[in-house]
């Protein structure tokens, strides 16, 4: 099974920094690999489709890159609204696993 | 407006079994796969079951298969997921989502808690 690691497990930055969170799969999975994002109290959010594939209203601060192994989930201009956690998902193969999750704090 | 809501959750004994459902709003149900995902104590996600539109192919990890099944009503719009046999490690917020292709999640209801315990 294709196992998914998050660094760093929490991210202390303050709102106006830039800020990038990756994603590493054991395993090539190509570009199928999802963002999401879960504030305190809601459910996950998508983000991110397709490593680097924008969704209709996602502030444009957004960003992601990476192929194979390695992703990065971007957001340029932290904003107090950005808080919470992150997590990354694949689709490449059975199972689905999601990544343990990017805290991002104040 | 896409709308997802979970019912069923509650405290179950060790070795029980229950049945949370999913009522679906707001876009062509039977148009879309669908797929069960619980977020653990520690807030993990792991995705736990997936159906297609016709309810014909169903997908499960290991860690649930034979144990949990997810099955759906296109005529009321609302999908399941049965669950027996229940350890304490499935103890965890149950939410339903909508699959987008047959990639990823791409709206999710509020959740329903489970709590496995004696």
């Amino acid at each position: 099974d294709i196992v998914l690691t998050q660094s760093p497990a929490t991210l202390s930055v303050t709102p106006g920094d830039s800020v990038s969170l990756s994603c590493r799969a054991s395993q090539s999975i190509s570009n199928n690999l999802h963002w999401y994002q879960q504030k305190s109290h809601e459910s996950p959010r998508l983000l991110i489709k397709y490593a680097s594939q924008s969704i209709s209203g996602i502030p444009s601060r957004f960003s992601g890159s990476g192929s194979g192994t390695d992703f990065t989930l971007s957001i340029t201009s932290v904003e107090t609204e950005d808080f919470g956690m992150y997590f990354c998902q694949q689709s490449n193969s059975w199972p689905w696993p999601f990544g343990g999750g990017t805290k991002l704090e104040i | 407006e896409v709308q997802l809501v979970e019912s069923g959750g509650d405290l179950v004994k060790p070795g029980g079994s229950l049945k949370l459902s999913c009522a679906a709003s707001g876009f062509t149900f039977s148009s879309y796969g669908m797929s069960w995902v619980r977020q653990t104590p520690d807030k993990r996600l792991e995705w736990v079951a997936t159906i297609s539109t016709g309810g014909s192919y169903t997908y499960y990890p290991d860690s649930v298969k034979g144990r949990f099944t997810i099955s759906r009503d296109n005529a009321k719009n609302t999908l399941y997921l049965q669950m027996s046999s229940l350890k304490s490690e499935d103890t965890a917020m149950y939410y339903c989502a909508r699959l987008s292709g047959v990639d990823y999640f791409d709206y999710w209801g509020q959740g329903t808690t489970l709590t496995v315990s004696s």
